[in-house]
Parts: structure tokens; sequence; C-alpha cells
């Protein structure tokens, strides 16, 4: 069965470094996502991306964050100067309509 | 705010019984989907319910959806230990394609 698959699945760096989170979503599916989750709380939306712009993204998601999809099978998540609060697992998902979407595993980002 | 909101926060029942979660939320959607997070782990999709629909069945999961309550619960039957984990569930508004999560369910089923 096709997964998202998600890279790395831990990424540790210090605070005002670049990091980009990749993401492989499922190859048939149209519509992108990025969300997180900070330790003990719960998931939060940052980005929605369709027809190779953003579609909708919340307030997390300001001037420090990108994304892109480089390719036909990339997505990726930038983040420019990372912060200590930036530390959280960043989940990818992904959909072929606006239904259920797949998530990947995740990527744990430590901010030092 | 939009977010689904579940109760319990947790849960703790003996292996062979039933878990009830319930999940309530604020506005009209579009559906309704549960997801099980195993502790640091992703976040796995279990079952989707429309909003034109009343109650699904998976396996040992029984999801229903009353939209006049705004309200939804997740039923699981005859509880395993590998049930042991968060659930959450997550709404979709009709004018957006993202999903709002709640703050989950911690489930323990007991030996």
């Amino acid at each position: 069965e096709p997964e998202v698959t998600q890279t790395p699945s831990h990424q540790v760096t210090q605070m005002g470094q670049e990091v980009i989170l990749r993401c492989v979503p499922i190859s048939n599916h149209l519509y992108f996502y990025w969300y997180r989750q900070i330790l003990g709380q719960k998931v939060e939306f940052l980005v929605s991306f369709y027809n190779n712009e953003i579609s909708e993204k919340s307030e997390i998601f300001d001037d420090q964050f990108s994304v892109e999809r480089p390719d036909g099978s990339n997505f990726t998540l930038k983040i420019r100067s990372t912060k200590l609060e930036d530390s959280a697992m960043y989940f990818c998902a992904s959909t072929r309509t606006t239904d259920t979407q797949y998530f990947g595993p995740g990527t744990r980002l430590t901010v030092l | 705010s939009q977010q689904g909101e579940e109760d319990p926060q947790a849960l703790s029942i003996q292996e062979g019984e039933n878990a009830t979660m319930n999940c309530s939320y604020k506005t009209s959607i579009n559906n309704l989907q549960w997801y099980r997070q195993n502790s640091g782990r992703g976040l796995v999709h279990l079952i989707l319910i429309r909003s034109n629909e009343r109650e699904k069945h998976s396996g040992r999961l029984r999801v229903t959806l009353d939209t006049s309550k705004k309200s939804s619960s997740l039923l699981i039957t005859a509880s395993r230990a590998a049930d042991t984990a968060s659930y959450f569930c997550a709404t979709r508004y009709s004018s957006a394609s993202k999903i709002i999560f709640g703050s989950g369910t911690r489930l323990s089923i007991r030996p």
C-alpha cells in the first residue's frame, strides 16, 4: 500500500540555522499539507499546497517558513532561521481529493 | 475556535472491555476523521465519516456522528493491549481542505 514518507526521521539543529524537511507524498495525490505537533500538545495545521501554490496557511506559518514542490515527487518545508519554539514533530500529509489525509511518520525537529 | 475537543482526556480500561471516546466540534463540517497515534509516532487514519452519514463500521471500530449535537463518538470493541494509543478526531470544514485536530484521548488498556 502506498505511503507518505518523510526524511529525516530526526533532525537536530542549532538555533538560527536553516532546516529543510522532506516529504514524498503518495504519487497520485494532489493536495499536500504540513502539520506540526509540539510535545504533549495537539496537532496544528501549518499550510496546504495545491496546484503548485499555497492554498491556505495558518498564523504559525510566518515568513520564516516556506514550502516547495521542486520536482514531481518531493514536497519540502523550509524553516529559514530556527527558534527554540520550532522544536516539534512535523508531519506531512497528502490526499487525492479533500477527504482522507494520509500522514507520514513525521520528522522530529530539535532546536538547541 | 473551530477545533474538536475529545473527552475523556484519558481512559484506562481492562483488556476485552469496550472503549468509547467522544468528540465535539463547533461549526458545520464536511467530514470528521479519527486517527490513532502511538507514543511519539505518526498518525494512522482509522475512519472517515461524512456529514450526511450517521454511523460507520470498520472491524472493531464503530463511529457515530450526530450533526445536530455537533458530536461524534468512536467505539472500540473487545479492546486489546495493542489499542493503547492516543486517539484524535479531526474535522474538515466546508470552506477548506485542511483538517483541525482535537486534543485527543489517551487510551490505556490494562492486561
